[in-house]
């Protein structure tokens, strides 16, 4: 079927340590995948995207690491900060243009 | 650029009403998604326009209708209210959806039903 899950709906991180959320999807043919944000009380915001013909897309403070054989997406997050502090959705792009979303990681930062 | 503009931010209804949520999307945006957040079922994929047609749409019972204007701005329409309807909507608005861009997020409508 289609779905995207996380392995984790709750991480804890130290300020200043590295995080990585992960994500497993089960579509082998999705071709797209995106890292949202969420805060509370606002809607998701996008943080970085990655093709299925790239392995790694770097962006500011974030790196998303595309895995096809195991069908599995993360994203890392250097020097975690305070204001890292969200919901953390990961989204696939199925056959049917849809953009089918997990159900989140709750990430927060300890002082 | 503005961002995604969703109004209201907050409605109350009662059961067996209906409801119109707004969007306006980011200029130059004509797709305009909408999906459905809940606690327990996360983000559901309601639908999809572009250039005024719908061309995709999820899982969701006919009570729950959408449109697009050609000014891209769009609206859902829920009849019937039931309490399970109860969710915070969000609109999102991309250049094409099926160019693969990233959906750009409002932040929401909070429909509480009674």
């Amino acid at each position: 079927g289609e779905s995207v899950g996380l392995h984790l709906p709750t991480l804890s991180v130290q300020e200043g340590d590295n995080s990585i959320i992960n994500c497993a999807y089960s579509n082998s043919a999705s071709d797209y995948f995106i890292w949202y944000k969420q805060e509370s009380g606002k809607g998701p915001q996008f943080i970085i995207d990655i093709r299925s013909n790239m392995d790694k897309r770097q962006g500011q403070r974030v790196t998303v690491l595309l895995n096809k054989t195991v069908k599995h997406l993360s994203l890392q997050i250097a020097a975690t900060q305070p204001g890292d502090s969200a919901v953390y959705f990961c989204a696939e792009n199925n056959m049917s243009q849809k953009l089918v979303f997990g159900q989140g990681t709750r990430l927060t930062i300890n002082p | 650029k503005a961002g995604v503009t969703q109004t209201p931010r907050y409605l109350i209804k009662t059961r067996g009403q209906q409801v119109t949520l707004s969007c306006s999307p980011i200029s130059g945006h004509r797709s305009v998604s909408w999906y459905q957040q809940t606690p327990g079922q996360g983000l559901q994929f309601l639908f999809e326009y572009f250039s005024e047609t719908q061309r995709n749409k999820g899982n969701f019972p006919g009570r729950f209708s959408g449109r697009q204007f050609s000014n891209s701005r769009s609206e859902m329409n829920v009849s019937t209210l039931e309490l399970g309807d109860s969710a915070l909507y969000l609109c999102a608005s991309t250049v094409d959806r099926a160019k693969n861009s990233p959906l750009h997020f409002g932040n929401g409508t909070r429909l509480t039903v009674t």
